[in-house]
This record gives C-alpha cells, sequence and structure tokens, in this order.
C-alpha cells in the first residue's frame, strides 16, 4: 500500500466550484505539505502544516485554504476555482527536522492529483 | 534570497552513457540540505540523492551520484550508465533556512536516453 495517497488523481471542474483535494498519509509523520507544479516552474509551496493546530502558508497560498484533520490527512481546497489553478497537485510528508538543517530529512510524495478548471 | 537553478531544460544522452544535470543554489546560510528529485511521464516524485552542506564526501546512491562543489554553490548529479528507464524530469531542490523543512525547487531538467 501507498505511504501517501490523493484523492482524486484527476479532476476536471468549472470556473466557480468549490473543490477540495485529498491527502492520507500512514508513515506517522507529523509535517505534511502541498505543493502545485506548473511546466517550466517546478514546484511551489502553497501550504505547510506541523501539527493539526500548526497551519502555515507557503509562498502561493491566495486561493487555496488547508484543513488538517488528523495527523494523517491533510486537505487543499479551493473556494472557487480558476483556470490558472489547473495544476498539478501534490501533497508530501517529513518526520519533524531534527538538528541541523544540513541533516537528511527526505519529504515523501504523493502520486498528484491533475486538477483541470475549464 | 534563496534560489535552485536548473540552466538545461532538457537534455539527450545515449544509452549506457553518464550524463551531468546541472544544478546551482544560492544561499547565505551556512547549513543547509540538497536534494534530486525524479519525475517519470506517470508524474510521481522519486527521491533519488541527499547531500548535507557539511557533509565531506559526495553522496552517492548507486548509480547515482552528487558532484558537489560548495565553493561554486554547484549541486550537480551525475547518472552512470544511463537506462532508457532514467528518461525523465529530474528536480533540484533545498532545504530552506530554518526547521521547516520546507523545500524550493528548481525548474527541472527533462532527460531523453536514445538507444
Amino acid at each position: 500500500d501507498a505511504d501517501v495517497t490523493q484523492t482524486p488523481r484527476n479532476r476536471i471542474t468549472k470556473t466557480g466550484k468549490r473543490i477540495m483535494l485529498e491527502c492520507s498519509q500512514t508513515k506517522g509523520h507529523d509535517r505534511m505539505y502541498w505543493y502545485r507544479q506548473d511546466p517550466g516552474l517546478g514546484l511551489r509551496l502553497i501550504y505547510y502544516s506541523f501539527d493539526v493546530k500548526d497551519i502555515n502558508k507557503g509562498e502561493i497560498s491566495d486561493g487555496y485554504s488547508v484543513s488538517r484533520q488528523a495527523q494523517a490527512k491533510f486537505s487543499l481546497s479551493l473556494e472557487s476555482a480558476i483556470p490558472n489553478q489547473t495544476a498539478l497537485y501534490f501533497c508530501a510528508t517529513s518526520d519533524s527536522t531534527t538538528g541541523q538543517v544540513s541533516s537528511y530529512n527526505e519529504q515523501f510524495f504523493g502520486p498528484g492529483t491533475r486538477l483541470t478548471v475549464l | 534570497a534563496q534560489k535552485i537553478t536548473q540552466t538545461q531544460p532538457g537534455m539527450f544522452v545515449q544509452e549506457k552513457e553518464a550524463v551531468t544535470l546541472d544544478c546551482t543554489y544560492d544561499t547565505s546560510d551556512q547549513s543547509y540540505g540538497l536534494f534530486w528529485y525524479k519525475q517519470p511521464s506517470s508524474g510521481e516524485m522519486i527521491f533519488l540523492i541527499y547531500q548535507g552542506s557539511y557533509d565531506e564526501q559526495n553522496a552517492t546512491e548507486g548509480r547515482y551520484s552528487l558532484n558537489f562543489q560548495k565553493a561554486r554553490k554547484s549541486a550537480n548529479l551525475v547518472i552512470s550508465a544511463s537506462q532508457l528507464g532514467d528518461s525523465a524530469m529530474y528536480f533540484c531542490a533545498m532545504r530552506n533556512r530554518g526547521a521547516t523543512n520546507k523545500l524550493i525547487f528548481g525548474t527541472g531538467t527533462l532527460l531523453a536516453v536514445q538507444p
């Protein structure tokens, strides 16, 4: 079974619709992240969460909101979808960073959700 | 500001040959971590290799090695004996300042391995 799962895997929606992307993990990690990937831009951080009560904005949070329902679940919502939110969305998890920033602490990515807003 | 630069949008390599994918980074921090991820056409992100800023040895993982030149702020990925399955997008990423484990990604290099 996959350690980090995302649902749905593909979604087509219309402008103005509300949509939720869900992420679940079985790795027992406390930190979870949402990224979006656009062609030619790499991955950019939308939101991240250190635990259920700790939610933080990333570099491109406008137009998005998140909910950390439990340690294992982190949802991303588009309240009113617009076409330029068409992208590939990734959820990722990691353990707490111990020691220095330079210590190894890999992020594990889900399979991605391909969202198209018409 | 912290930044990752990958200047090669796309590259070709012959099967069984070695290839180097370039990555330069910009940071004023002394302590940081550098990662390489592979993204095949199926879309998932696969972790390949990690280099810590205090690591004295270049990281290696099987056919992957990281040519870390700290003074030049470069962290190039070397893939030896390329295989057709290596055809994918490759991303360099840096853990940003602080203990948040946020990653900053480059724009990626698309590698095509030719038979």
